[in-house]
Order: structure tokens, then C-alpha cells, then sequence
């Protein structure tokens, strides 16, 4: 089955820029999303297509994807991104919805 | 606005059966443009999608092969919801369970719409 590698935390300062990878083979031949969960909440969407926003998603969340990895990038860091991070695939060969394993994004 | 309304009991004991109903509000179960969707959350699974049903000139369901022996969901048009049915519970299937919706529109193929989560213990 497919399988979406995210590194377990990311840790970044106030106003830095935050990048979050997920690795999964040739992912950039596939449309990833990214979700965002606080604790005691359900996901939401934050970035589909990769780089795409829903609307009322700040311009500082972008993603990019190519060849084997996608990444999430937070710019200016606020204290309000803390939360985990999910990128998400559908893949064909199987038909299942694929999630990565999540990344935790710690302000310090 | 859309919203999934979740209800369903949280504490089972293993060899029961999981029952889950999603309410929708301000969409239709019999979409054209949209899948409805049971995942769940564990630390050890993560975030699994589980299953999903769906209305294209007529009724379709897909689910997972880690659950498919075990697994059924439903639409209920008189009432706009949708089910979710696990036979055979273990405390493997301890987890929080979503119901999602899947847009075919604008962000097309996202999970736009999450349920509030239903914590589903299983123990004896």
C-alpha cells in the first residue's frame, strides 16, 4: 500500500518559516492535500493541489511538490499554527484516501 | 453553511457492533458532487479512511480492505444522514471516528467537511 512519510516535529520561532515535508514514491505525479489539527478539534484543509488555499486560509500557508516529496510551508510563524499537520493523496492503484503519519509544529 | 452532526455510543465491548450516524445539514446525502465518509483517528493507525457512499444515478459504497469483511455504510435519504456499521470490534478499533465530506466541487476531491468526532472505546 502507498505510504506518506511526514518527520514526527518541526519546531520554528515567531515570524520564521516553518517547511514540512511528506515523502511518498513519485508523489509529485499525484494531488496532495494538507490538513491542520488542533488538539480536541477535527482536521481541517489548509492546502489542496499543493499549493492551492481554501478560502479563509491565510496567504502565509503554500506548499510546493515534486518528484518523491510535498512540502507545507508555513511563512511567519504565529503562535496560532501550532497544531499537526497531515498531507493526504488518493491513491489510484489501491482506491483508498492515504494520510501521512503527521507532523507537530511547535512555536518556540 | 454545511455541517455533520455525529451520534453514536463510545464504549463497546470487543465482539459488538459500532453503530455511528452522521446528520447533514445544508447539503444532501444524494449529491451529485460529493462522497460521504467514515475515517478515524489512533495513535497507532493515525488518520484511516475507512469507507465512503455515494449517490451517481444510484448508490455506491467503497471501503478499505483492513475493514471490508467488517464494514457497512448506509445513506438514509429520508432523513439526510449516513451510517456507519463495524461488526466484530476488537480494542484495535479504539479510535476517534470521523464523518467527512469529500467535494467533487471547489477545493474539488478534499475533505472539507469534518464531523465532530466520536471517541469509540472498546474494552471489557
Amino acid at each position: 500500500s502507498y505510504v506518506l512519510t511526514q518527520p514526527p516535529s518541526v519546531s520554528v520561532a515567531p515570524g520564521q518559516t516553518a517547511r514540512i515535508s511528506c515523502g511518498g514514491n513519485d508523489i509529485g505525479s499525484k494531488s496532495v492535500h494538507w490538513y491542520q489539527q488542533k488538539p480536541g478539534q477535527a482536521p481541517i484543509l489548509v492546502v489542496y493541489g499543493a499549493s492551492d488555499r481554501p478560502s479563509g486560509i491565510p496567504e502565509r500557508f503554500s506548499g510546493s511538490n515534486s518528484g518523491n516529496t510535498a512540502t507545507l510551508i508555513i511563512s511567519r510563524v504565529e503562535a496560532g499554527d501550532e497544531a499537526d499537520y497531515y498531507c493526504q493523496v488518493w491513491d489510484s492503484s489501491s482506491g483508498l484516501y492515504v494520510f501521512g503519519t503527521g507532523t507537530k509544529v511547535t512555536v518556540l | 453553511q454545511v455541517h455533520l452532526l455525529q451520534s453514536g455510543p463510545g464504549l463497546l465491548k470487543p465482539s459488538q457492533t459500532l453503530s455511528l450516524t452522521c446528520v447533514i445539514s445544508g447539503d444532501s446525502v444524494s449529491s451529485n458532487s460529493a462522497t460521504w465518509n467514515w475515517i478515524r483517528q489512533s495513535p497507532s493507525r493515525g488518520l484511516e479512511w475507512l469507507g465512503r457512499t455515494y449517490y451517481r444515478s444510484k448508490w455506491y459504497d467503497d471501503y478499505a480492505e483492513s475493514v471490508k469483511s467488517r464494514i457497512t455504510i448506509n445513506p438514509d435519504t429520508s432523513k439526510n444522514q449516513f451510517s456507519l456499521q463495524l461488526t466484530s470490534v476488537t480494542p484495535d478499533d479504539t479510535a476517534v471516528y470521523y464523518c467527512v465530506r469529500l467535494t467533487e466541487q471547489w477545493p474539488a476531491n478534499t475533505f472539507d467537511i469534518w464531523g465532530q468526532g466520536t471517541m469509540v472505546t472498546v474494552s471489557s
